[in-house]
């Protein structure tokens, strides 16, 4: 079954201790990309990848890496995260030309 | 830059039809995109169009005038479960739309009523 993991599905930290989303495809897609959603913001792009060690930034990069060593992963790491990075993340990935994205579960993270 | 404008929200009864509109500004176009989503929820693949006219998709049709930079989701015989976000998005224009990156407008918000 094609489908986007991510994990852990909730997360709540504390301001300042790192840490790390993971994200697996199995459909051998070149892209794949990190969202945030707020509440009445939309789905804004965070980072994205356009293939193995290709990494860009989105719209909101700040506070946010990422790494691709490998076509199937997509890790979002929070070096030190704060209280405005609570928010409901996503994963996705669709193929270059792709008409198709697919999308995590989503990550339900809370910083206090 | 590359923009896309829909309502933020819109309401309507079970049962009734109802059209969400999308418009784009985009240095280039390689076809809009509609994703459904409900609350708390990951949003999924509703319906593509490349070219222009309608694409019907069961209880969903999706349409796009290219002249108009201008697309709409139909969405009739309105159930209960159809509440929920409507997203359109376009293909990023840069690298001849080959990249992959998705540009996604705010979202409509759908709320049927009994």
């Amino acid at each position: 079954e094609a489908q986007v993991t991510q994990n852990p599905r909730y997360l709540i930290t504390v301001t300042g201790k790192k840490l790390t989303v993971t994200c697996s495809q199995n459909m051998n897609h070149e892209y794949m990309s990190w969202y945030r959603q707020d509440p009445g913001l939309g789905l804004r792009q965070i980072y994205y990848s356009m293939n193995v060690e290709v990494t860009d930034k989105g719209d909101v990069p700040e506070g946010y890496k990422v790494s691709r060593k490998e076509k199937r992963n997509f890790p979002l790491i929070l070096e030190s995260p704060s209280p405005n990075q609570t928010s409901l993340y996503f994963c996705a990935s669709n193929g270059r030309g792709g008409t198709e994205a697919f999308f995590g579960q989503g990550t339900r993270l809370t910083v206090v | 830059g590359q923009s896309l404008e829909q309502p933020s929200e819109v309401t309507a009864v079970e049962g009734a039809i109802v059209q969400i509109n999308c418009t784009y500004q985009t240095s280039g176009f390689y076809g809009l995109s509609w994703y459904q989503q409900h609350d708390g929820g990951a949003p999924t693949f509703l319906s593509y169009n490349a070219l222009d006219g309608l694409e019907e998709t069961g209880r969903f049709s999706s349409f796009l005038s290219r002249s108009d930079s201008y697309g709409y989701l139909l969405l009739q015989e309105l159930q209960m479960k159809d509440s929920a976000s409507y997203f359109c998005a376009v293909r990023d224009p840069s690298g001849s739309g080959n990249t992959g990156k998705l540009i996604f407008g705010q979202g409509t918000t759908l709320q049927v009523k009994p």
